[in-house]
């Protein structure tokens, strides 16, 4: 069972133009969304954590800057600029006990990025 | 700040054999330890955790990992694996409470006929 869809899966980015990525989750039982990115060394580092509708948050790292957005309890948007490096993002979704995460996240298949 | 290692870039073994893929970790307090896989284009995959109790945790697939406080490790282990286990195995390290998860750099897992 699928429990997030994440579009575009692929997408060619000319240097300086941004991409708008979408994850979808299928199952309310999990949601804590999140967004990871994984280098082309295959490295992976979690970039934020979005809780509730409404939640933004920006950060920036080598090679790229996003933009995250918790539209609605089902929808988690990413925005990538000025990327520099090819790299994956990944939509994850957690269960949530005691207030706290359970230590073990669901990924979807990723949106590959590619510099032009 | 918790960090997690895999001293091994890459293990290749025949279809059959045993295998351990090793993770040690550097945190105090309470954690989750995890290991997922990757099969080559896709997203990860969650294999197995451990949080308390027996050290010894069994996920799917026939893999099993045990916890060592005293050699702050996590090792993943199989005893016979199939050509399918090709893959990257990521170990994985989260504090109670919190949403982060610390990944280490991966192993990949090659299986020979």
């Amino acid at each position: 069972v699928t429990l997030l869809e994440q579009n575009p899966r692929w997408r060619l980015v000319p240097r300086g133009q941004a991409v708008n990525l979408r994850c979808i989750l299928k199952n309310s039982q999990y949601p804590w969304m999140s967004w990871y990115q994984q280098d082309l060394q295959k490295q992976l580092q979690w970039l934020f954590t979005l809780r509730s509708p409404g939640d933004k948050e920006v950060k920036s790292l080598p090679g790229a800057d996003y933009l995250a957005t918790r539209v609605t309890d089902t929808e988690l948007r990413l925005q990538v600029a000025n990327m520099s490096q090819g790299r994956t993002l990944y939509c994850t979704c957690s269960a949530v006990r005691l207030g706290g995460n359970t230590g073990q996240l669901y990924f979807g298949e990723g949106s590959k990025l590619t510099v032009l | 700040t918790q960090t997690v290692s895999q001293s091994d870039a890459h293990v290749t073994v025949f279809e059959g054999d045993s295998v351990e893929l090793r993770c040690n970790y550097s945190y105090g307090g309470s954690i989750y330890l995890s290991w997922y896989i990757q099969h080559h284009g896709r997203g990860l995959q969650f294999l197995l955790k451990y949080y308390s109790g027996n050290p010894v945790v069994q996920g799917v697939n026939g893999f099993e990992a045990e916890f060592s406080k005293s050699d702050s490790s996590f090792h993943l282990r199989k005893a016979s694996v199939h050509w399918s286990d090709s893959a990257v195995y990521f170990c994985a390290v989260s504090l109670y409470g919190n949403e982060k998860i610390t990944f280490g750099a991966g192993t990949k897992l090659t299986i020979k006929p």
